[in-house]
């Protein structure tokens, strides 16, 4: 069975500062990996996915994720917060050959003024 | 391309009815899938399809059913509502290069 542990189901960061959403996976088999942003009623768009290439892995709107086995996480960068990146992100797992994500509880982003 | 479709947007239902929550994508996608979403638990994975004809059990599949008869459609039923069915329903289709795209969801409420 594979899960996804994502850490602080809400985080608040001044506008301009370091995003850093935490994710962390366990899988039996190599994941694949995903980050998706759900704005305000709305449904859920990709940010940025792994899929055993590369491991530093660049998404849209500046976002970035790396892989690391070792520690097994994918956690969710973003050099300067912008007031739009206010939403909920979600982290999801699945695996080659399979197209069934298993999502995390989501992270609830606030940008501070 | 209207990308995936969904509706109703809002539903009200008594317990007891039924009701069918329509789905429909225009890309092409052999895979498409719903999900229920309700607070701090994510998106969990109710039914889902591979292509027309065959359809199969997510997470969470009890009290409802599915079909896929053709390639655009994917109609999730509500056998007979009940409050534990509350929650905001996605569907979603998947390119078969690990990448979904999301309808904007539906809103059921069953009192």
């Amino acid at each position: 069975a594979q899960s996804v542990t994502q850490l602080g189901s809400h985080v608040s960061v001044s506008e301009g500062a370091l995003v850093l959403l935490r994710c962390n996976y366990s899988s039996s088999v190599p994941p694949y990996l995903f980050w998706y942003v759900q704005y305000p009623n709305q449904g859920l768009q990709l940010l940025l996915k792994y899929t055993s290439a590369a491991t530093l892995v660049k998404g849209i709107n500046g976002f970035e994720a790396e892989f690391k086995k070792s520690e097994t996480s994918f956690h969710l960068t973003k050099p300067s917060a912008h007031m739009s990146d206010a939403a909920e992100y979600f982290c999801a797992v699945t695996y080659f050959g399979n197209e069934k994500l298993t999502f995390g509880t989501g992270t609830r982003l606030t940008i501070i003024p | 391309n209207a990308g995936v479709t969904q509706t109703p947007k809002f539903q009200v239902l008594k317990t007891g009815q039924s009701m069918t929550l329509q789905c429909a994508q225009d890309m092409n996608h052999e895979y498409m899938s719903w999900y229920r979403q309700d607070p701090g638990m994510g998106l969990r994975l109710i039914h889902y399809s591979v292509g027309a004809g065959i359809t199969d059990q997510g997470e969470v599949p009890n009290g409802y059913n599915v079909s896929r008869s053709t390639t655009e459609d994917f109609p999730l039923r509500l056998l007979s509502a009940a409050p534990s069915q509350t929650s905001v329903y996605f569907c979603a289709s998947g390119t078969g290069n690990y990448e979904q795209y999301f309808g904007p969801g539906t809103r059921l409420t069953v009192t």
